[in-house]
């Protein structure tokens, strides 16, 4: 039962451009919503997160959208940068059923071509 | 380096053999959560300790594994009669959660690679 999608395995962008990495959840009682990013044999690290109480977040180049009725939520990187190939991960938790725990979607894979 | 701190970072072991796993979470950190990741996979939650209490387990932990985290600092994870299906990336990651219950983004230790051969 993946709680937690991501539909695209891989994504590959040009430099400069928007990279658009998505997510699905189906779980109602998620309320916090969460990116990190990972490289080869380093952990996750964080780099973005949204409330249930807003529909968008921006932090320099990255911007999280998240839209409640359709449980969908999409990290916006813009412009793109070599550095930022890695794999990206989608989290949720829900803060009073789960104690914060996070449930991670299979990840997708950036590739950002110079 | 004030980060969260995972020892050993790789281990190769014989089916049957134990396994332990150490990781020392951000010092003020007051959660400490253990994930698993198998290749093409999110890491899957396996426990959880606030403090020196453990909170909860997955159904993923079976009775091979146990955790503890004794006097509420570093933790350890331990696997008995290890399977060729315990290998895995373990991450270890720590929180500090306030008494509203919000807390702060989990950090991720650098993880440990079993293999079991």
């Amino acid at each position: 039962d993946q709680q937690v999608k991501q539909n695209s395995p891989s994504l590959s962008v040009q430099e400069g451009r928007i990279s658009i990495l998505n997510c699905d959840y189906t779980n109602s009682m998620f309320d916090y919503f969460l990116w990190y990013k990972k490289y080869p044999a380093e952990g996750p690290t964080f780099l973005i997160s949204i409330s249930s109480i807003k529909d968008k977040n921006e932090d320099g180049r990255f911007t999280v959208f998240l839209n409640k009725s359709a449980k969908h939520l999409s990290l916006h990187i813009v412009p793109s940068q070599p550095g930022d190939s890695a794999v990206y991960f989608c989290a949720a938790s829900a803060t009073r059923e789960y104690g914060n725990k996070l449930v991670f979607g299979a990840g997708t894979i950036l590739r950002v071509k110079s | 380096d004030t980060g969260v701190s995972q020892d050993p970072r790789h281990k190769i072991t014989k089916r049957g053999q134990n396994v332990t796993f150490r990781c020392d979470p951000i010092s003020e950190h007051n959660r400490l959560y253990w994930y698993r990741q198998t290749l093409g996979q999110g890491p899957e939650f396996l426990t959880y300790f606030q403090n020196e209490a453990q909170l909860e387990k997955s159904r993923l932990l079976s009775d091979r594994f146990s955790a503890e985290r004794p006097k509420g600092s570093f933790s350890t994870l331990e696997i008995q009669r290890t399977e060729q299906g315990d290998s895995a990336m373990y991450l270890c990651a720590s929180s500090l959660i306030f008494g509203t219950g919000a807390d702060t983004e989990a950090f991720f230790g650098q993880g440990t690679r079993l293999t079991v051969v």
